[in-house]
């Protein structure tokens, strides 16, 4: 039982790439999120889904896509990276709402 | 819609002493609580989470949180900090869409 993983766990664009990251859980959990994490400013929310082939935007969506194919799976796609998209990005799931949020162990991502 | 506010952004203790991390939050409605503690380059781990039964929550590694609707605080304690208790801490509050306060950063001195 891996619970939440994320891939890749670094990784450094330029200006402009285009990169997609990869959320995967096995616990059968309905809602998936997206956050970033920045110094001094706690964890935002990117884009949830509360369920298969759902998406929705939180408090942080643009510069930013998702996708939901399948329950286990949730994408974070950035187009075209900026500089102010370096951060360290936290995938979580969760059973249904009002229960516990799920952590992986989060990817950190740099854009010169 | 909620928010989150952490009263402080750092605290110092001793090993063996008391740890109180502070919470306070707002929202139009009675949201789902909890405290997560992140370890340096680790994902967050739930600690405890308050979900409108007992005020009084326990949690994981002696932590514990009290509920406090009048006030809208929801403080951490723990009444002997360890070494390994350093970590960063946060207050979240919701439903399904958390939201975080900025987080507190605990150190404890041998």
């Amino acid at each position: 039982n891996a619970g939440v993983t994320q891939t890749p766990k670094f990784r450094v664009l330029k200006t402009g790439q285009s990169m997609t990251l990869l959320c995967a859980q096995d616990m059968n959990h309905e809602y998936m999120y997206w956050y970033r994490q920045d110094p001094g400013m706690g964890l935002r929310l990117i884009h949830y889904s509360v369920g298969e082939g759902t998406t929705a935007k939180g408090e942080v969506p643009d510069g930013y896509n998702v996708s939901r194919l399948k329950k286990q799976n949730f994408l974070l796609g950035l187009e075209s990276a900026a500089p102010s998209q370096t951060s360290v990005y936290f995938c979580a799931s969760s059973y249904a709402g009002r229960y516990e949020q799920y952590f992986g162990p989060g990817t950190r991502l740099t854009v010169t | 819609a909620q928010s989150v506010t952490q009263l402080d952004s750092h605290v110092s203790v001793s090993e063996g002493t008391p740890v109180l991390l502070r919470c306070n939050y707002s929202s139009s409605y009675s949201p789902s609580l909890f405290w997560y503690v992140q370890h340096p380059n680790k994902g967050l781990q739930l600690l405890l989470k308050y979900t409108s039964a007992a005020t009084l929550v326990k949690g994981i590694n002696g932590f514990e949180a009290e509920f406090k609707k009048s006030e809208t605080s929801f403080h951490l304690t723990k009444p002997s900090a360890h070494m390994s208790d350093a970590a960063e801490y946060f207050c979240a509050a919701g439903d399904y869409k958390l939201s975080f306060g900025a987080g507190t950063t605990v150190t404890v001195r041998a």
